[in-house]
């Protein structure tokens, strides 16, 4: 399998920061890369695809970059509805496998 | 746009098959352009991915689990379903559905539903 690690696991930031999650595998994933966003007690929400796709509806402050075993997440101007756990997820290859999460608090 | 909405007893013993249903809405479960899935997250932790259904049947299961799962579809219902095996407290979790459109970005899960929460215990 191959194993996607997060940094960091917490990020503690204020309304209008600028952040970056960053997502790495354990073995080459392409851009075969998905970012969501999941708040407590609900299902995750896609958020970007193929490394660097916004899906649509989602918020232009969300990007995306990376490939190969890379990625970052980024939320350029953090807004109080994305205080949320975000996941990375690669679907290069079975089983799809997910990164363990960083938790956007507020500071 | 496609809704799912899983369904099935929140509480299984240990050693007992936990079964739960998936009804899909807005949309066909006989699309071509659709993979029908489970994901699962014990409390407090991460996701896994345990496998994925076609609607002709066709299925792929996580090995770490794959002597213990099953899927099904049942297409005149709408709906699909996960079957595991002799479970154990480590199975006690939210149990998601999920769809992942065919074609390059067959593996990213874009409709869910709200999740069921299954707990293992005598």
């Amino acid at each position: 399998d191959i194993q996607m690690t997060q940094s960091p696991s917490t990020l503690s930031a204020s309304v209008g920061d600028r952040i970056t999650i960053t997502c790495r595998a354990s073995l080459t994933v392409s851009d075969w890369l998905a970012w969501y966003q999941q708040k407590p007690g609900k299902a995750p929400i896609l958020l970007l695809y193929k490394a660097s796709t916004l899906q649509s509806g989602v918020p232009s402050r969300f990007s995306g970059n990376g490939s190969g075993t890379e990625f970052n997440l980024t939320i350029s101007s953090l807004q109080p509805d994305d205080f949320a756990t975000y996941y990375c997820q690669q679907y290069n290859s079975y089983p799809r496998t997910f990164g363990q999460g960083t938790t956007v608090e507020i500071k | 746009q496609v809704q799912l909405q899983e369904s099935g007893p929140g509480l299984v013993k240990p050693t007992q098959t936990l079964s739960l249903t998936c009804v899909v809405s807005g949309g066909t479960i006989l699309s071509s352009n659709s993979y029908w899935t489970w994901i699962r997250q014990p409390a407090g932790k991460g996701l896994e991915w345990i496998g994925r259904i076609t609607s002709s049947g066709s299925a792929n299961y996580n090995p770490s689990l794959k002597s213990r799962v099953s899927m099904s579809v049942d297409t005149s219902k709408s709906q699909f379903s996960l079957r595991l095996s002799s479970v154990t407290a480590a199975d006690t979790a939210v149990y998601y559905c999920a769809r992942a459109p065919r074609g390059g970005n067959s593996g990213v899960f874009d409709f869910w539903g709200q999740g069921a929460l299954v707990t293992v215990s005598s």
